[in-house]
């Protein structure tokens, strides 16, 4: 089982939908979460830390659920330039994982 | 403000021969990173620097993979001799504070062995 689980998709949604991953670790020591975002051929990009209490940035929303050790990235109103892979991170003090990244296509 | 920048962005090698990738961190970052992604995966973390000193090198395959920063700023990561499962996107991180910070990569080195 992987450190980091992520639904590899694709997500294809039309534009103006509404969109959420989720990302689940395995280790519990796991203290800071960010998601990045990847072009094809590209390098990944930071999109947003992942607060205890959630965070907000435009259209893109974050949570943690420690508990169930999953965090989840949620997108409103998705535009065509959100196309991209979008991968989660999970980081303790000795380790940093990636997930192995969620696959998003909008469609007009 | 510049930022990281990795050099060279693509190389072909034959089996066997000596490769070395360099990146340049941005401006007052302490902490390093060097990874390796192949198509589909995430990063994989091979090394990670603070300042000149390796704090996590468990996943460097040290038979064939060396790295090196030794003035606690830009960075050679080598590969000696490559092999044909080596091919892969070798990409260079850097973040202000230790640890569990956020990172900034460089546009990676595409590494073919054939």
């Amino acid at each position: 089982r992987k450190e980091v689980e992520q639904d590899p998709g694709p997500f294809n949604v039309p534009e103006g939908a509404t969109v959420a991953f989720n990302c689940t670790y395995s280790n519990s020591a796991s203290q800071s979460f960010f998601w990045y975002r990847q072009d094809c051929r590209k390098e990944p990009k930071l999109l947003m830390s992942v607060y205890s209490s959630g965070n907000e940035d435009g259209r893109f929303t974050a949570q943690l659920n420690r508990a169930s050790q999953y965090i989840s990235l949620l997108i409103r109103d998705s535009k065509l330039s959100d196309s991209a892979t979008y991968l989660c991170v999970a980081s303790s003090a000795s380790k940093i994982i990636f997930g192995s990244g969620t696959r998003l296509s909008i469609r007009p | 403000e510049a930022g990281v920048v990795q050099s060279p962005r693509y190389k072909i090698i034959e089996k066997k021969q000596p490769v070395a990738f360099w990146c340049n961190p941005i401006s007052g970052h302490n902490t390093l990173y060097w990874y390796l992604q192949n198509l589909g995966q995430g990063p994989e973390l091979l090394i990670r620097y603070e300042n000149e000193e390796a704090v996590d090198d468990s996943q460097l395959p040290k038979d064939r993979f060396s790295a090196e920063r030794l003035k606690g700023v830009d960075s050679t990561l080598k590969i000696q001799p490559a092999e044909l499962g080596d091919s892969a996107v070798y990409l260079c991180a850097s973040s202000s504070h230790p640890g569990t910070t956020e990172q900034y990569f460089g546009p990676g080195t595409r590494l073919t062995v054939t």
